[in-house]
């Protein structure tokens, strides 16, 4: 089990690019999410998705869209990129209530800097 | 709104400690409280689940404890070692919501 993975693990775009943050998990999750960590704001949830084919926003959506693409993959688009999203970026998978451990399960998070 | 504090913000201690961290949420309606490790520049990891309704959870060296009506969480950390030198964050899941909120973390740092 790979667990949850993104790619790439490091971005630098310039001003007005667009990119795609890709994430996937093998636990057969159904809830999957991206989040952004900023120093001194701690973790914010941007979108999640709760199933295949749902998403929905979190506190910081916008500049960003997302694709639950199948039940393994959820991906974050930067349609044009701004300075205030350099961050980093973490996904982070759910087992249904009671299936496991714990609640959330990360990705290593991709750093993004945006000159 | 949930908000999620943690104090202090940071925590030097010399090696062999015990130490508490220490984590209070705004609303006491939450499902869980989780406790994630994040060393320096890598990703999350998780340490320990309290669900609302138990008390404590343990392992090895760690225990948290949850008090939902005072809206408090505590991490306790024995005979500390260079090793859990890390930024440890505290997060609840509110009632009916999908998504987890975070306090900022406490930058432990366990000296030699």
């Amino acid at each position: 089990n790979a667990g949850v993975t993104q790619t790439p693990k490091f971005q630098v775009l310039k001003t007005g690019q667009s990119m795609t943050l890709q994430c996937a998990q093998d636990m057969n999750h159904n809830s999957m999410y991206w989040y952004r960590q900023d120093p001194g704001m701690g973790l914010r949830l941007i979108y999640y998705s709760a199933s295949e084919g749902t998403t929905d926003k979190g506190e910081v959506p916008n500049g960003y869209n997302v694709s639950r693409l199948n039940k393994r993959e959820f991906s974050l688009r930067l349609e044009s990129a701004a300075p205030s999203q350099t961050s980093v970026y973490f996904c982070a998978s759910r087992p249904k209530r009671g299936a496991s451990v714990y609640e959330q399960y990360f990705g290593p998070g991709t750093r993004l800097t945006v000159t | 709104k949930q908000e999620v504090t943690q104090i202090p913000a940071a925590l030097s201690v010399p090696e062999g400690e015990n130490l508490v961290l220490n984590c209070s949420f705004t609303d006491s309606a939450i499902y869980n409280l989780q406790w994630f490790r994040q060393d320096p520049g890598k990703g999350l990891t998780s340490l320990l689940l309290i669900q609302s309704s138990q008390r404590e959870q343990t392992s090895g060296r760690l225990n948290a404890s949850l008090d939902k009506s005072s809206g408090r969480s505590t991490l306790y950390i024995a005979a500390s070692q260079p090793g859990d030198s890390a930024t440890y964050l505290c997060a609840v899941r509110p009632e009916g919501a999908q998504k987890l909120v975070f306090g900022q973390g406490t930058r432990l740092t366990i000296n030699p």
